[in-house]
């Protein structure tokens, strides 16, 4: 157990449909990543958030959006869902939100099939 | 911008087979090496990381050296276990980031008996 919780793990759902995927960091973590994970994309990197605020933006499309919370867990909603949006999410945290020379910790992911 | 190059997989090793992945970057001043592993079902760990130049990462047998003038961070083994198979990403932090981790395209590797 890394300590970064992700749920659901699985998700499955059609077309144009709307899903809010959940991630707590590991304790004492401020920042928090989304990053996406595709066959033919690789792993892309989303947004950030540190300590409630968005802190660097990605390849993040349109219709996805995300928030921190108070108690810095994160959902990242993804709407308007098409075929294309199917992957893996992965949440990451890290202690620190600027520079640093630290890796992250990941949580398991969650696979997303839009059918 | 910045961006991570690796070498396309998979490799395919015997058991106790000597390991090389290569990883080439493209940043500008000094940026963070890492690299992460990713076994079949899981989130990506950190396997090893380097700071400056010239710094060797090492974690579980696995080494590599940041090499600025070659812009290269390799990983090596010496001897590969059928538990090593897994996915490596290598990943940099760019110099002044806000913990921005790139990643390369990753490399498969599966070790047989």
């Amino acid at each position: 157990d890394s300590g970064v919780t992700q749920t659901p793990k699985h998700l499955i759902t059609a077309t144009g449909q709307r899903v809010t995927l959940r991630c707590s960091p590991r304790s004492g973590d401020l920042s928090v990543y989304w990053y996406q994970q595709s066959l033919d994309q690789g792993l892309q990197f989303l947004i950030q958030y540190y300590n409630g605020e968005e802190r660097a933006k990605g390849n993040i499309l349109e219709r996805f959006s995300a928030q921190q919370f108070p108690d810095l867990h994160s959902e990242l909603n993804l709407s308007s869902l098409e075929l294309g949006d199917s992957a893996l999410y992965f949440c990451a945290s890290s202690p620190h939100g600027g520079q640093g020379d630290g890796g992250y910790t990941f949580g398991s992911g969650t696979r997303l099939t839009v059918v | 911008g910045d961006s991570v190059t690796q070498m396309e997989g998979p490799v395919t090793l015997s058991e106790e087979a000597f390991l090389t992945i290569n990883c080439t970057y493209t940043a500008t001043g000094y940026p963070s090496l890492f690299w992460y592993v990713q076994y079949p079902g899981e989130g990506l760990q950190l396997l090893l990381k380097a700071t400056k130049a010239d710094d060797k990462g090492s974690n579980k047998g696995f080494e590599a050296t940041y090499r600025k003038e070659t812009t290269s961070f390799h990983l090596e083994k010496g001897s590969v276990q059928v538990s090593d198979s897994a996915v490596y990403f290598c990943a940099l932090n760019p110099s002044g980031g806000y913990n921005k981790l790139i990643f390369g395209a990753g490399t498969r590797l599966a070790v047989h008996p």
